[in-house]
C-alpha cells in the first residue's frame, strides 16, 4: 500500500524549534518530489516546502523562507521538515505530499501531523 | 506569487443536481490546474490534473475544464459522498504552488 506517515508534532514555545518526519511506504521514493502542505484549524492549504528527488531543488514559501529547512533522506525513505524561529502562526496541521510525474499535483497526502505554537 | 480566487466560497446543492465551482488565477498558469475533494478530519484527495485529466479512482461525474487563467470543476450529478470542501491548486514554474481559499459544497 502506498503510504505516507507523518510524525514529530506537538505543542512548542514561541521561538523554539521541531523537525517534523514524513515516512514513505508502497513506492519508489526516490522516483518523487515531495513537498509539505500545511492547513490551519479550520482553514485552507498552504504550500510551505518542496524537494526534487535528487535534493537539488529546494523551495519555500515565503512565509517560512530562511526559518525552515526541507530534506530528504532517498536510503530511509524519509522526509523532514527542520522548524526554527516557530511564530503563532506557523500553527497548523502539516502534511507531506507526494507530487505527481510532470503534472505539479499531489497524489498521495499523510494523514497530518498537529504543530501548535503557544507560551 | 500567483494568487487563486474560488468561487463562490460556499453552496448548497441537493443529491442529483449539477454543480459548477470556479477557479480563477491572478496570471495564467497554462493547464497546470489541479483539483481536490476534501471531508472532515481527512487529508485531500486528488480528483483532476493538469485542468482537465481525472485521477484514476475517481468517479466519472467529476470533470474539469479550462486553461490559462480560469478554470472550472463540474460534479454532474452530485453525489451524498461528494458534499465536502473542494481546493483548486496551482503549479506554474515560475510562482510556487498555491491553492484557492475552498469551496465547501453543502446540503
Amino acid at each position: 500500500e502506498v503510504q505516507l506517515v507523518e510524525s514529530g508534532g506537538g505543542l512548542v514555545q514561541p521561538g523554539r524549534s521541531l523537525r517534523l518526519s514524513c515516512a514513505a511506504s508502497g513506492f519508489t521514493f526516490d522516483d518523487y518530489a515531495m513537498h509539505w502542505v500545511r492547513q490551519t484549524p479550520g482553514k485552507g492549504l498552504e504550500w510551505v516546502s518542496g524537494i526534487t528527488w535528487n535534493s537539488n531543488t529546494l523551495d519555500y514559501a515565503d512565509s517560512v523562507k530562511g526559518r525552515f529547512t526541507i530534506s530528504r533522506d532517498n536510503a530511509k525513505n524519509s522526509l523532514y521538515l527542520q522548524m526554527n524561529s516557530l511564530r503563532a502562526d506557523d500553527t497548523a496541521l502539516y502534511y507531506c505530499a507526494r507530487e505527481t510525474f510532470d503534472s505539479g499535483a499531489f497524489d498521495i497526502w499523510g494523514q497530518g501531523t498537529m504543530v501548535t505554537v503557544s507560551s | 506569487d500567483i494568487q487563486m480566487t474560488q468561487s463562490p466560497s460556499t453552496l448548497s446543492a441537493s443529491v442529483g443536481d449539477r454543480v459548477t465551482i470556479t477557479c480563477r488565477a491572478s496570471q495564467s498558469v497554462s493547464n497546470w490546474l489541479a483539483w481536490y475533494q476534501q471531508k472532515p478530519g481527512k487529508a485531500p484527495k486528488l480528483l483532476i490534473y493538469k485542468a482537465s485529466r481525472l485521477e484514476s479512482g475517481v468517479p466519472s461525474r467529476f470533470s474539469g475544464s479550462g486553461s490559462g487563467t480560469e478554470f472550472t470543476l463540474t460534479i454532474s450529478s452530485l453525489q451524498p459522498d461528494d458534499f465536502a470542501t473542494y481546493y483548486c491548486q496551482q503549479y506554474d514554474s515560475s510562482s510556487p504552488w498555491t491553492f484557492g481559499q475552498g469551496t465547501k459544497v453543502e446540503i
